[in-house]
């Protein structure tokens, strides 16, 4: 069965500080992988994507890396803001219209 | 988010009425989306869209339906809705299935 398992569930962490949120898939075949952020009441917004051939993408502060022999990827904040409060949501495309989509980890940051 | 709007952006109804959600875009995309958004599971497939006219189920389909007569316009009906359809609807939008989606703001529905 395809799966995405995200962990931690949920996470606190003081302003300023780094944390990696993890995400495990068992989708095959699998097309690319991508990280969203979701603010309360809103909409998920793209942080990245990734193909198969890919192992590291950035955008600012938030770096994601993939194993694809793994089926494993992470998230990676640095410096965190008040503003990255949010859920995180891992998404893994078999390349066809189906997504499937991780449960989230809910990040909260602590001024 | 811009070029994607949701409407309403809140809905109260009861058990067995007919409840229509919209999602307009100004993109021009061809692909559109509904999911639903539950605490404890990711977000789910209602149905999409690969073009005007053209519509296909997701997994959790049952219950609902939709339909596309314009690009920038995707209905979703819930024809008699349950309480079980009480939840967070999301419409999405996209270019292909190796980009990324564009998501509405989303649409709290509560069925009594």
């Amino acid at each position: 069965k395809n799966q995405v398992e995200q962990s931690p569930q949920s996470l606190i962490i003081l302003e300023g500080k780094n944390c990696t949120l993890q995400c495990n898939y068992t989708v095959s075949p699998f097309s690319n992988l991508r990280w969203y952020k979701q603010d309360t009441g809103r909409g998920p917004v793209s942080l990245t994507i990734m193909t198969f051939s890919e192992n590291t993408k950035s955008n600012g502060r938030y770096t994601a890396t993939l194993d694809a022999d793994t089926k494993q990827s992470s998230l990676h904040i640095t410096a965190s803001q008040l503003s990255d409060s949010a859920s995180y949501i891992c998404v893994v495309s078999e390349g066809t219209y189906k997504y499937i989509f991780g449960t989230g980890t809910r990040l909260k940051v602590l001024a | 988010d811009a070029g994607i709007t949701q409407s309403p952006r809140h809905k109260v109804t009861e058990t067995g009425t007919p409840v229509t959600l919209r999602c307009h875009q100004t993109e021009n995309h061809r692909y559109m989306y509904w999911y639903r958004q539950d605490p404890g599971h990711g977000l789910r497939l209602i149905h999409y869209s690969y073009g005007v006219k053209d519509t296909d189920k997701g997994e959790v389909s049952d219950g609902y339906s939709v339909s596309r007569s314009k690009t920038e316009d995707f209905l979703l009906t819930l024809e008699s809705a349950t309480s079980s359809q009480t939840s967070v609807y999301f419409c999405a939008i996209s270019w292909g299935t190796n980009y990324g989606y564009t998501f509405g703001s989303g649409t709290r529905l509560t069925v009594v």
